[in-house]
């Protein structure tokens, strides 16, 4: 089956480390997203890629990084720059090219939270 | 200001009530629509798309207002299920498609 699978779904990190969060797609999509999600708070874009090689910078960049080596992977690391890591993260793709539909699948997100 | 916009609520109706989600979105451009459902501590997941038309699936009817730049949801008849986060989403066009989500309307329905 097609999807969207986020690695893991469970993370706790240390203070100071470098975390990374998988999203792999096999729905063959070239537009991947990452946002972040807090307790009774929407999704705040974090990185997006449109197409392999390229991505921009969301509305929360700051303290993570991307990069999009495959159509069909799409990792998160979030650095010690980071200053509040503690949160839900999910990934999301898209078919992203000129379509009119664009709806956007999500992967079952990763709880990330420091210790 | 926010490229999305939505009530956070929280909406408490009675089962059986109907209640209006509004939207507002702020980039002209915007090309495709969408209401999300999201449930407590899980992904988003497609409600129903929003055509110029408007559209209607069931109890759910979306609606398209491009002059005023707002989207709607209708949903009639509520259910104690219908208890959720409820996402609206905009869609551009720039150089590729790039997908905006509302921070989320809260829905409790209560019996």
């Amino acid at each position: 089956d097609g999807g969207i699978t986020q690695s893991p779904k469970y993370l706790f990190r240390k203070e100071g480390q470098n975390v990374t969060l998988s999203c792999e797609q096999n729905l063959n999509h070239d537009a991947m997203y990452w946002y972040r999600q807090d307790p009774g708070q929407g999704l705040r874009l974090i990185y997006y890629s449109q197409i392999v090689n390229d991505f921009q910078k969301g509305d929360i960049a700051e303290g993570y990084s991307v990069s999009r080596e495959k159509k069909e992977s799409f990792p998160l690391t979030v650095t010690s720059a980071q200053k509040n890591p503690t949160a839900f993260y999910l990934c999301a793709s898209s078919i992203g090219q000129a379509y009119s539909n664009t709806e956007a699948f999500f992967g079952q997100g990763t709880r990330l939270t420091v210790v | 200001r926010k490229e999305v916009e939505q009530d956070p609520g929280p909406f408490n109706v009675p089962e059986g009530a109907t209640v209006a989600f509004n939207c507002t979105y702020s980039n002209s451009a915007s090309q495709s629509f969408f209401w999300y459902r999201q449930d407590c501590r899980k992904e988003p997941k497609l409600l129903m798309s929003v055509y110029s038309s408007g559209n209607e699936d069931g109890r759910f009817t979306a609606q398209l207002n491009r002059a005023s730049q707002y989207i709607s949801l209708l949903i009639r008849d509520s259910k104690l299920s219908d208890s959720a986060t409820y996402l609206c989403v905009v869609s551009h066009y720039t150089g590729g498609f790039k997908t905006i989500f509302g921070a989320g309307t809260r829905l409790f329905v209560k019996a």
